[in-house]
C-alpha cells in the first residue's frame, strides 16, 4: 500500500506571496492533518480534515488555511507568506475514528524557504 | 489546553547502553500516548502506543514504554541501544476533548548512539 505522499518536497518563495501545499493519504484513510515543524518551536498541529470538513484547528492565524476533495487529497494554503512560516510542513493521515486512539501516518513532508 | 515536555533534548549514548527518554503530559482528562520516531531523513513513524491495559506497551524495534498515571509520565526505554538508534524521538497525546485526531507532541529528543 503506497503510502502518504507530498508534493512538491522543497520550496523557496518570497515574502508576501502565497503557496498551496498539496498531500495524499494512504488509499482509505480519510483523516488528514497537517502539522508544521520547525527547530524553535517544534511540531505544532495546524488542522485536521475529515469528509472534507474541518474537524480540529490549531493555533495558527488565519493566513494558514486547507480543504479537503472528495478523493481525501488535501491541500494547505499559506498567504501574505512571512520568514517565519519558513519550516518543514508535514501530513498525516489516518482512517479518521473519533477519539483520537489511531495512529497517524506521516509522509515526508514539504520543506518551505521563504526568503 | 494539554501540554508534553520532553526534559532531555540531547542524549549521547555507547552501543549496548540502556535508553530511558523521559516524557510527562499535563491534561486532566484521559489520555491516548504516542511515541513517534524519525531516522535522519525518514518520516516521522510509530514506534509504540498506548490507549488502555496494560500499562507497559512494547513496540517495535525492542523499544518498551511505561504509563504511570500518578506521574503523568510515558518513559520509553530500551535496554540496549545500537548505532541505527539514532534518531529523534517525539512523545505525542491525544486527548478525550477533541473529536478528532489533534496530535500534541513534546519537544523532541535527539539521541546519538556511538559506534
Amino acid at each position: 500500500k503506497a503510502g502518504v505522499t507530498q508534493t512538491p518536497r522543497y520550496l523557496i518563495k518570497t515574502r508576501g506571496q502565497q503557496v498551496t501545499l498539496s498531500c495524499s493519504p494512504i488509499s482509505g484513510h480519510r483523516s488528514v492533518s497537517w502539522y508544521q515543524q520547525t527547530p524553535g518551536q517544534g511540531l505544532q498541529f495546524l488542522f485536521e480534515y475529515f469528509s472534507e470538513t474541518q474537524r480540529n484547528k490549531g493555533n495558527f492565524p488565519g493566513r494558514f488555511s486547507g480543504r479537503q476533495f472528495s478523493n481525501s487529497r488535501s491541500e494547505m494554503n499559506v498567504s501574505t507568506l512571512e520568514l517565519g512560516d519558513s519550516a518543514l510542513y508535514l501530513c498525516a493521515s489516518s482512517r479518521g475514528l473519533a477519539g483520537g486512539k489511531e495512529t497517524q501516518y506521516f509522509g515526508p513532508g514539504t520543506r518551505l524557504l521563504v526568503l | 489546553a494539554q501540554s508534553v515536555s520532553q526534559h532531555n533534548h540531547h542524549v549521547i549514548l555507547s552501543e549496548a547502553a540502556s535508553l530511558e527518554l523521559g516524557c510527562n503530559y499535563s491534561y486532566g482528562g484521559t489520555v491516548n500516548l504516542f511515541w513517534y520516531v524519525q531516522y535522519p531523513g525518514q518520516h516521522l513513524q510509530l514506534l509504540l502506543k498506548y490507549f488502555s491495559g496494560d500499562p507497559l506497551v512494547k513496540g517495535i524495534k525492542g523499544f518498551e514504554a511505561e504509563f504511570i498515571k500518578s506521574k503523568f509520565s510515558f518513559n520509553l526505554r530500551k535496554p540496549s541501544v545500537q548505532w541505527s538508534d539514532t534518531a529523534e524521538y517525539f512523545c505525542a497525546v491525544t486527548t478525550d476533548n477533541n473529536a478528532g485526531n489533534m496530535l500534541t507532541f513534546g519537544g523532541g529528543t535527539r539521541l546519538m548512539v556511538k559506534p
